[in-house]
């Protein structure tokens, strides 16, 4: 199993210009987040979609949209990028079920310029 | 809205035990305690999680009081290698039908540096 992949790593994006960062899990989760964590800050969620087809918003949704159309994929749009979008995002997958734990990606580093 | 508090830093000897606190007062009865950590800037890794009782894995032990307000994850022998923010998180359980289900929220955790 290759977990969590997300792609790109990096990428730097002008003002104005759209991008979408992909993240595809093979472990057959439900649950699929993401995050997004500014220099020396903790980590706080943009979106989060408990299975294909359904999306909610989580503590930081403006500039963002999702989309889940199967349980493999929850890819982030940025449409608009600002330089306040500048940091690294993390995705991340878990199994519904009381011995919960989440697997993430290793990020991407993005900055808008 | 983390519902948890822990003290941004820590240091410790390597080879020592490493206790890092973590306060949770408003917890529900429902709520699990997830301990995680981030080492330099890689995506969080899961270390251990409890709803009432102590618990221990190959990574850590994790020590709930009896009131459930607070917690203490425990290295017991801390490596270089230990380094990382620890982040303490409390989530109901996934079967549980409540606003916050879903949803993983993470403060801004503590840094714990072990030291030669």
């Amino acid at each position: 199993n290759a977990g969590v992949t997300q792609t790109p790593k990096f990428r730097i994006l002008k003002i104005g210009q759209s991008m979408t960062l992909q993240c595809a899990q093979d472990m057959n989760h439900n649950y699929m987040y993401w995050y997004r964590q500014d220099p020396g800050m903790g980590l706080k969620l943009i979106y989060y979609s408990v299975g294909a087809g359904i999306t909610d918003k989580g503590e930081v949704p403006n500039g963002y949209n999702v989309s889940r159309s199967t349980t493999e994929d929850f890819p982030l749009r940025l449409e608009l990028a600002a330089p306040s979008q500048t940091s690294v995002y993390f995705c991340a997958s878990s199994y519904p079920g009381t011995a919960f734990c989440a697997f993430f990606g290793q990020g991407t580093r993005l900055t808008v310029v | 809205d983390a519902k948890t508090t822990q003290p941004p830093s820590m240091d410790c000897a390597e080879g020592r035990a490493a206790n890092l606190p973590c306060n949770h007062s408003t917890i529900s009865g429902n709520e699990y305690v997830y301990w995680y950590r981030q080492i330099h800037s890689q995506g969080p890794q899961y270390i251990i999680h409890g709803l009432k009782n102590n618990e221990t894995n190959e990574m850590a032990s994790l020590i709930i009081t009896e009131d459930r307000k607070s917690s203490t994850l425990i290295l017991p022998h801390a490596t270089l290698r230990d380094t990382a923010v620890y982040y303490c998180i409390v989530r109901v359980a996934e079967n549980d039908r409540g606003s916050t289900l879903g949803r993983l929220y993470f403060g801004r955790g503590t840094q714990l540096t072990v030291w030669p």
